[in-house]
C-alpha cells in the first residue's frame, strides 16, 4: 500500500470526449508525476507538478493538461480524446527536497478505454 | 535525453532457478537507474535503485542489480525465484538533475513455473 490513490479505477469514453482523472498523493508529498502506459509498453512521462506549478513535460500534446491543488492532490485532464489515448494512467507522488532524489510512490492507475 | 532497452520481452524460468533480466540504457549525462515491478492490476513498486557508490545494489524480495558504466547496463538478478515473483519488470532511468522524471523500458514479463 503506497498511500497514493487514483480514481476512478476504470473509465470508458468515446472519441472526442473529455476526461478528468484524479490522484491523491501520499501525505506530505509535494510533487506528483503522471505517466501513460499503453498496453504492452512501459510508462511514458506526461508531466510533473511541484507546488502547484508544472515542472517538466514529456512529449504529449497540449490537450493533456494537469492541475495540482494546495493539498497536493492532482488531476489529469485530456480533451478531444483519441483512440490511442486508451491506456493505464499512473500517478506517482514524491517529496522533493533541494539537492536530493527521493523515492516516488505509484498509485494503481486508472484504465481508460476510448471507443 | 535518455533511453532504456529491455531486450527480453518474456523470460520463463522454473521455480528456485536463478534469473537475470537485462537492461541497457543510453544517456549523454549522468544517470540514476531503477528497477520497478508491476503485478497484475497494480501500480509500480520500486525494487531497487542505483544513485552512486557501490555498483552492486541490493533491493527487496532478494533481488539485486549491478551497474556497469562501461557497458551501460543495469541487469537485475535473483539467485532463486519463487512463483510469487511472476510479474512485469521495468527498468527506468533519469538524469541526475532530472527530478524524478523517469524514462522506462518496455518491460520484461517474468513467468515462474513449477
Amino acid at each position: 500500500e503506497t498511500g497514493v490513490t487514483q480514481s476512478p479505477t476504470h473509465l470508458i469514453k468515446t472519441r472526442g470526449q473529455q476526461v478528468t482523472l484524479r490522484c491523491s498523493s501520499q501525505s506530505g508529498h509535494n510533487t506528483v508525476s503522471w505517466y501513460q502506459q499503453a498496453l504492452g509498453q512501459g510508462p511514458q512521462f506526461i508531466f510533473q507538478y511541484y507546488r502547484e506549478e508544472e515542472n517538466g513535460r514529456g512529449n504529449f500534446p497540449p490537450r493533456f493538461s494537469g492541475l495540482q491543488f494546495p493539498n497536493y492532490s492532482s488531476e489529469l485532464n485530456v480533451n478531444a480524446l483519441e483512440l490511442d489515448d486508451s491506456a493505464l494512467y499512473l500517478c506517482a507522488s514524491s517529496l522533493y527536497l533541494a539537492g536530493g532524489l527521493v523515492d516516488q510512490y505509484f498509485g494503481a492507475g486508472t484504465r481508460l478505454s476510448v471507443l | 535525453a535518455q533511453s532504456v532497452t529491455q531486450l527480453d520481452s518474456q523470460v520463463p524460468v522454473f521455480e528456485e532457478a536463478p534469473v537475470e533480466l537485462r537492461c541497457n540504457y543510453s544517456s549523454s549525462v549522468s544517470v540514476y537507474l531503477f528497477w520497478y515491478v508491476q503485478y497484475p492490476n497494480q501500480g509500480l513498486q520500486l525494487l531497487l535503485k542505483y544513485l552512486s557508490g557501490s555498483t552492486l545494489v541490493k533491493g527487496i524480495n532478494g533481488f539485486e542489480a549491478e551497474f556497469n558504466k562501461s557497458q551501460t547496463s543495469f541487469h537485475l538478478r535473483k539467485p532463486s525465484v519463487h512463483i510469487s515473483d511472476t510479474a512485469e519488470y521495468f527498468c527506468a532511468v533519469t538524469s541526475t538533475g532530472g527530478g524524478n522524471k523517469l524514462t522506462f523500458g518496455t518491460g520484461t514479463q517474468l513467468k515462474v513455473e513449477l
